[in-house]
């Protein structure tokens, strides 16, 4: 199993345009997150989804929209780059049952983003 | 929501000593307590978590400790070594939410 994946590894943008970071996971995991870390920080939750077609807020969306058509795929998508954007993203998943506590979070080796 | 609060933020020790690293959570409802650990440029990565059934749970040389009624977890690294020099995070969550609520981090520099 490749596990959890990311691309691309490091990206530029310029104020104000658009792109889509991509993450993909091979393990059946229902759970799919996207955090974001800033230098010297914790992981932010930005979205999150349970399961193919749903997807919710966490604590730091604003900026981001997220879209899940497929277990195994979860975008997030930039629309209106900002510097304040810039970060190291990441994708994590984790298996879908929550009462057998199976609360793991797997993660992916991230996208450095810099917003200019 | 969730407040985790992270101590120290960095932290050195000689090799072969013990490292403790302390995290403080605000939300008695949060019930699984991981810790992280991120080599520089890499992906956090699982080294142990805690549940709120157990008060204390050891692999090898590290350890968790979670104290409910002080709302409190540490992580004990024993006889440390320089590949243990990271950055450790610990994270808080609850039955039925799906934040993993994370601290600020402590780096680790273990000095052969």
């Amino acid at each position: 199993n490749a596990g959890v994946t990311q691309t691309p590894k490091f990206r530029i943008l310029k104020i104000g345009q658009s792109m889509t970071l991509q993450c993909a996971q091979d393990m059946n995991h229902n759970y799919m997150y996207w955090y974001r870390q800033d230098p010297g920080m914790g992981l932010k939750l930005i979205y999150y989804s349970v399961g193919a077609g749903i997807t919710d807020k966490g604590e730091v969306p604003n900026g981001y929209n997220v879209s899940r058509s497929t277990t195994e795929d979860f975008p997030l998508r930039l629309e209106l780059a900002a510097p304040s954007q810039t970060s190291v993203y990441f994708c994590a998943s984790s298996p879908s049952s929550r009462l057998a506590g199976t609360d793991t979070q797997y993660f992916g080796p991230g996208t450095r983003l810099t917003v200019l | 929501g969730e407040n985790v609060e992270q101590h120290p933020s960095t932290l050195s020790v000689q090799e072969g000593d013990s490292a403790v690293i302390k995290c403080t959570y605000s939300d008695s409802a949060s019930n699984y307590f991981p810790w992280y650990k991120q080599e520089l440029g890499k992906r956090p990565q699982l080294i142990i978590d805690i549940r709120s059934n157990v008060g204390e749970k050891k692999d090898q040389r590290i350890a968790v400790t979670l104290n409910k009624t002080a709302k409190h977890f540490s992580l004990h690294i024993t006889e440390t070594q320089p590949e243990d020099s990271a950055v450790y995070f610990c994270a808080a969550s609850k039955t039925g939410a799906n934040n993993l609520f994370f601290g600020t981090g402590t780096r680790l520099t273990v000095i052969p």
